[in-house]
């Protein structure tokens, strides 16, 4: 069993809806919890740093932690043609500036 | 402000060749971490480097080894290349909080 899950998708919705993005791990001695976006041929980019438990709100994205089931969610609110990337989830128990373990991301297509 | 910048971008090889691919951080940043995106994966932690030594290091065979130089910068070295080495190699850095990371230079080996 892989210490991060997250399924690969893809996802494809259209402009407006709202998305859910999920991972769930095994280890729980992970304490920080990061959602990355990367787009085709590029390097993965921050979206949400969440320590700990609970919610975490940026303007159209709200992440999620609940540790007692080892799930951590992304929402997206009005989701736009230009979300489209892979979404990867990324997990810590040292900090989120060292090791961190990675779910495989998950494919979006927003559609206009 | 420049950010993380990697060279090369695209880089061919073939089978028992070796490998170096280069890392500079972000201004201010002193710590650099490399990862390995096979396609279609999520990036495996290869090693991380701060005040030029080896801080934490993934589950890599020894082919894999780097350098931090004393101006931040950092280099990871593969020997004895594979097939199975083809993927993007990330490089990320940091200081305290969060890391950021470059676009990756993409290594085929043939």
């Amino acid at each position: 069993q892989k210490e991060v899950e997250q399924d690969p998708g893809p996802l494809s919705v259209p402009e407006g809806a709202i998305v859910s993005l999920n991972c769930t791990y095994s280890n729980s001695a992970f304490q920080y919890f990061m959602w990355y976006r990367q787009y085709s041929r590029k390097g993965p980019e921050l979206l949400m740093y969440t320590y700990s438990s609970g919610n975490k709100e940026d303007g159209r994205f709200t992440a999620q932690v609940d540790k007692s089931s080892k799930y951590i969610s992304l929402f997206i609110r009005d989701s736009q043609p230009s979300d489209s990337a892979t979404y990867l989830c990324a997990m810590s128990d040292t900090g989120n500036n060292r090791k961190l373990i990675w779910g495989l991301g998950t494919s979006l297509a927003v559609n206009p | 402000d420049a950010g993380v910048t990697q060279s090369p971008t695209h880089l061919i090889k073939t089978r028992g060749q070796q490998v170096t691919l280069r890392c500079s951080p972000k201004s201010g940043h002193d710590t650099v971490s490399w990862y390995q995106q096979a396609l279609g994966q999520g990036p495996q932690f290869i090693f991380q480097y701060y005040e030029e030594e080896e801080r934490q290091r993934g589950n890599f065979p020894d082919r894999f080894s780097g350098h931090q130089f004393p101006n931040y910068s950092s280099e990871l070295n593969v020997n004895a290349l594979l097939l199975g080495d083809s993927a993007l190699y990330l490089c990320a850095s940091s200081r305290g909080e969060t890391q950021y990371f470059g676009p990756g230079t993409r290594l085929l080996v043939l």
